[in-house]
């Protein structure tokens, strides 16, 4: 069974910080690695998309990477806003299933004033 | 800029009724994925299309769960009857070319 550990599961901090939210998942097959945002009762919002070829993607304050020999991906959210208050999931394929996601359970962020 | 289109957005149902939901994939997306999402708990594939065929469906509990695509566009999904452990956040998304997803808002459905 493909295991995604995302850490912390929670996280609650003040606007301005510098933050990395943790994936780590035990699977050594991993092809392409994608981070996603999702907001209360809402769908998924694609961040960053990792393919199997590269090591790290950036958009604006974020910046995702992924070492697949040590099973790790880590998202990198600077200057942290209240508008980033989210759930942040992150989830990889195999390559070989057609993009079949496997996702982690998530770290709920929050961003105060 | 296409999006992913789901309905209904939100639907209480009672136990042992009938319930489906519909989703539209961004236009010339092949491949389709249905999630459901227990609250708390992470993303879980039901059902995986290539065009109108199933390619995974492992994970759907066929003795009350259907999926169709019959023209490999939309896709409806069904639950007959519903139990009160469905009630969750059920999620389509479409790939172009089975690397990036792009999701739809989702339905979130209630089981009474």
């Amino acid at each position: 069974k493909q295991e995604v550990t995302q850490i912390p599961a929670a996280l609650s901090v003040p606007e301005g910080e510098n933050l990395v939210l943790n994936c780590s998942f035990t699977d050594s097959a991993i092809y392409n690695l994608q981070w996603f945002r999702q907001d209360p009762g809402k769908g998924l919002t694609s961040l960053l998309l990792i393919q199997s070829s590269q090591r790290e993607q950036t958009s604006g304050r974020l910046n995702a990477s992924l070492d697949k020999s040590s099973g790790r991906s880590t998202l990198y959210i600077a200057a942290s806003q209240p508008g980033d208050s989210a759930t942040y999931l992150c989830a990889f394929d195999r390559g070989s299933t057609l993009g079949r996601l496997y996702f982690g359970r998530g770290t709920q962020l929050t961003v105060w004033p | 800029e296409a999006e992913v289109a789901q309905s209904p957005r939100y639907k209480i149902t009672e136990k042992s009724q009938a319930v489906a939901f519909w989703c539209d994939p961004i236009s010339g997306h092949a491949t389709l994925y249905w999630y459901r999402q227990i609250l708390g708990q992470g993303l879980e594939l039901l059902v995986q299309f290539q065009d109108e065929s199933v390619v995974d469906d492992s994970q759907l509990p066929k003795d009350r769960f259907s999926a169709e695509r019959l023209k490999g566009v939309d896709s409806t999904l069904k639950i007959q009857p519903a139990e009160l452990g469905d009630s969750a956040m059920y999620l389509c998304a479409s790939s172009l070319a089975g690397i990036e997803q792009y999701f739809g808002p989702g339905t979130r459905l209630t089981v009474t």
